[in-house]
């Protein structure tokens, strides 16, 4: 009940196109989902992150879709650019600290 | 502003050695998180620490494993003796507040026990 499943785990997108990644909850405890994106050799980076009580939260070309009865929320990142290319994590918490994340989803924009 | 610095960036050691990584958070940040990313298990917690008191060490894998936060501004993790499978990535983040919504990850310390 504590995990998150994260799909795909790997995605190549032409450059322009819409990157979607996806994750799923079963805690409904969960009340806070973050995104994070990471480059080779550095830490994971805050991106984008959203709370129940809403069901979209867009930021430049990041939005993320939260679906509480589903327990679903994802990722869209539109108009991709090779510097997009990364590894992709979601993330759930439940009012604390702990996070539990995703597996991740590398992302390859192609130019 | 500096972000979470760790040091060093890559430690290479045999089995059995001590190994120490060292953290210093974002200044004004009151907690602080040492997290190990490997292939097989992904990001996991190891331990929290809030206004430098451990609150949760429940993620350290084993009595090797240690901690310490000895003021505001430094962290420590240490491995002893280190095993081969120890090898992975290790993040320090920070954040402030004690419901620390949004954490700030250093660059890693890459750990390699041969």
């Amino acid at each position: 009940q504590q995990q998150v499943k994260q799909s795909p785990q790997s995605l190549i997108v032409q450059k322009g196109g819409i990157s979607i990644i996806n994750c799923a909850y079963e805690n409904t405890a969960f009340d806070y989902f973050p995104w994070y994106q990471q480059f080779p050799g550095k830490g994971p980076a805050l991106l984008i992150a959203i709370r129940p009580d809403v069901s979209e939260k867009k930021e430049g070309r990041f939005t993320i879709s939260f679906n509480k009865s589903a327990k679903q929320f994802s990722l869209h990142i539109m108009d991709s650019q090779p510097g997009d290319s990364a590894t992709y994590f979601c993330a759930a918490s439940r009012g604390t600290y702990k996070y539990i994340f995703g597996t991740g989803t590398r992302l390859k924009v192609l130019a | 502003d500096a972000g979470v610095i760790q040091s060093p960036r890559h430690e290479v050691t045999e089995m059995g050695q001590e190994v120490t990584l060292r953290c210093k958070p974002i200044s004004g940040h009151n907690s602080l998180f040492w997290y190990r990313q490997t292939m097989m298990r992904g990001l996991e917690l190891l331990i929290y620490f809030n206004n430098n008191v451990p609150i949760d060490d429940s993620g350290m894998p084993e009595d090797r494993f240690s901690a310490k936060m000895p003021n505001a501004s430094f962290s420590t993790l240490k491995i002893q003796p280190s095993e081969p499978r120890d090898s992975a990535v290790y993040f320090c983040a920070s954040s402030f507040g004690e419901y620390s919504y949004e954490q700030y990850f250093g660059p890693g310390t890459r750990l390699t026990v041969t």
